[in-house]
């Protein structure tokens, strides 16, 4: 399976707890994305990463979320002192890094998280 | 407002129809627009993007565009129990990749 690839599929942490999240994209996507999705509603982009740069962040990223591609490849989320509201999928895509190719973001199955 | 409205559904209807999901946008300088399809508890899949105005086709899917109106469609023809899931419409506007997501409909289709 040459997809992208997310760990774990599924989190249940308690309020306050600090949780970390795996993506695997593509192999030769350089562009790597997380977004968050809630009940009933579309993907919220949260932040991508053009190879190990940080490019752009969501002013929905809030200071107890962190994201990394120290290699250029993977990628991890944490989430500190979790709320409630926390809880929801998280979608990891990746797409190639140039032109319009960049919108053809290929998901993985994300990670489900509930915070209680 | 959103930014992309999509209406949310629920859309029931039977095994052979001709199904037509909407969307519309609020800003003119969004330029490239996506068709993701989403099974239950899965991440969405993308079916069809296109960057004009126009119709795209691809098998028993055409993607609609009209720029003028802010307003673009996903036809499914001779629809089948296997398309039931949530379509959600994306749309891209910047150098930087980021989608805006519509909120999805769901589909379903009785055999």
């Amino acid at each position: 399976d040459t997809g992208v690839s997310q760990d774990p599929r599924h989190k249940i942490t308690k309020r306050g707890q600090n949780v970390t999240f795996r993506c695997d994209p593509i192999s030769e996507h350089n562009r790597l994305y997380w977004y968050r999705q809630t009940l009933g509603q579309g993907p919220e982009f949260l932040t991508y990463f053009q190879n190990e740069a940080q490019l752009e962040k969501s002013r929905l990223l809030s200071d107890r979320f962190s994201a990394e591609r120290p290699k250029g490849s993977f990628s991890t989320l944490e989430i500190q002192r979790t709320e409630q509201g926390d809880s929801a999928m998280y979608l990891c895509a990746s797409s190639l890094g140039n032109g319009l190719a960049i919108y053809e973001q290929y998901f993985g199955p994300g990670t489900r998280l509930t915070v209680t | 407002q959103k930014e992309v409205e999509q209406d949310p559904g629920p859309l029931s209807v039977p095994e052979g129809a001709i199904v037509s999901l909407n969307c519309t946008y609020s800003n003119s300088a969004f330029q490239y627009f996506m068709w993701y399809r989403q099974y239950s508890r899965k991440g969405p899949e993308l079916l069809m993007y296109t960057y004009s105005s126009g119709n795209k086709e691809d098998g028993r899917f055409t993607a609609q565009v009209d720029k003028s109106s802010k307003y673009i469609s996903l036809f499914i023809r001779d629809s089948q129990p296997s398309d039931s899931a949530t379509y959600l419409c994306a749309i891209g506007y910047n150098q930087g990749g980021k989608l805006i997501f519509g909120q999805g409909t769901e589909l379903s289709v009785k055999p």
